[in-house]
Parts: structure tokens; C-alpha cells; sequence
């Protein structure tokens, strides 16, 4: 069965910067490009970036280009989102997706 | 990128109604769409994959169905476990887009 488990989640200043992680099993990772989606509180969800199984394409939405990062270790089997500069409308929880499948999420808030 | 709109936003019902609920694409998507169940405070769920496969361990009384570039999630009859905000998710282009969710609620 597929699982895809985020973590790193928490609270940050604005300014800040955080990292969360997807640990992914249930499938061949290193087959499948990977992204990272988000939910702000009471909305809808709004994709942010995608990685393809070996790192050669990415792409991220407006909203974070510049100052996130995506990148994964394929013998891992992880997924990363380093995020900088953060601010408060990046509060939101974090969902890793690969094909239809979505993580669980980890919460990022982002406040002083 | 691609648009998905889904309708209604939001829907009343009664224990035991039939609902529907469409998403239609702004271009053609083939069959990678899916349908999430979510409740307050908690994880998506899955409900549906390509379209009309049923993820595993949902009751039958969820179906999937596709026409050309329009999607539905009809429940064929509801149950108490069954009120929460449902959308949908098309995987078909790298940028995901998602339909703006309905919200159903007791009647």
C-alpha cells in the first residue's frame, strides 16, 4: 500500500525558514516524479512544486518560487521542501502527493 | 494551467438522499482524476482514482464516473459519516489543480 508520511512540520518566525520531509513506501519512489501541495486554514488546496524521479524538471508555483526548494533522495525514498523567507500566508498544512495519492500533511505556522 | 470547476459548492441532504457532485476540466485530462473526502481538522481521504476506481476499503455506495472532460462523484445513499467537504484532484498536468471543494451538510 502506498504511504507517504510528512514531517518537519511546527512554528516559525516570519523570515524564518524550515524544512519538512516525505518519507515514501509502498512503491518504486525512484519511478515517480513527486510534489508538494498545501492547505492554508479554511481553503482550498493549492499546488507549489514538482520534482520528476531524477531531479532533472522542477517547477513551483508563483507563490514560492525563489524561496522554496524541492529536492529528494531516490535511495531514501524521501521528499524535501526546504522553505525560506517564510511568511504568514505560507501557513498551512503540507501535503506530499505522487499520481493521486496524498500524505497526511504536517502543519506549518508561520507567526512572531 | 488546467481548471477544474466543481459544483455545487455546497449541498443539503438527508440521511438516505443520492448526491452528485461534478467537476469539469478546462481541457482534456484523460482519466487521472481523483475524489477526497475531508473532514475538519483531518487528512484528505481518497475515495476514487482514475476516475471510477474505488480506493480501497470505501463502501460501494460511492461511484465515480467520467464523461469526455466532465468528472462525478454521485453517493447512493448517504449515511451519517458521510457529511464533510469533498473535491477533486486532477493529476494529469505537473501542476495539480483541484475543484473548490463542497461543503455537505445535514438537511
Amino acid at each position: 500500500e502506498v504511504q507517504l508520511v510528512e514531517s518537519g512540520g511546527g512554528l516559525v518566525q516570519p523570515g524564518g525558514s524550515l524544512r519538512v520531509s516525505c518519507a515514501a513506501s509502498g512503491f518504486i519512489f525512484s519511478d515517480y516524479s513527486m510534489n508538494w501541495v498545501r492547505q492554508a486554514p479554511g481553503k482550498g488546496l493549492e499546488w507549489i512544486s514538482f520534482i520528476s524521479n531524477s531531479s532533472t524538471v522542477i517547477f513551483y508555483a508563483d507563490s514560492v518560487k525563489g524561496r522554496f526548494t524541492v529536492s529528494r533522495d531516490n535511495a531514501e525514498r524521501s521528499l524535501y521542501l526546504q522553505m525560506n523567507s517564510l511568511r504568514d500566508e505560507d501557513t498551512a498544512v503540507y501535503y506530499c502527493a505522487c499520481g493521486s495519492y496524498l500524505g497526511q500533511g504536517t502543519l506549518v505556522t508561520v507567526s512572531s | 494551467d488546467i481548471q477544474m470547476t466543481q459544483s455545487p459548492s455546497s449541498l443539503s441532504a438527508s440521511v438516505g438522499d443520492r448526491v452528485t457532485i461534478t467537476c469539469r476540466a478546462s481541457q482534456g485530462i484523460g482519466n487521472n482524476l481523483a475524489w477526497y473526502q475531508q473532514k475538519p481538522g483531518k487528512a484528505p481521504k481518497r475515495l476514487i482514482y482514475a476516475a471510477s476506481r474505488l480506493h480501497s476499503g470505501v463502501p460501494s455506495r460511492f461511484r465515480g464516473s467520467a464523461s469526455g472532460t466532465e468528472f462525478t462523484l454521485t453517493i447512493s445513499s448517504l449515511q451519517p459519516e458521510d457529511f464533510a467537504t469533498y473535491f477533486c484532484l486532477q493529476h494529469n498536468d505537473y501542476q495539480y489543480t483541484f475543484g473548490q471543494g463542497t461543503t455537505l451538510d445535514i438537511k
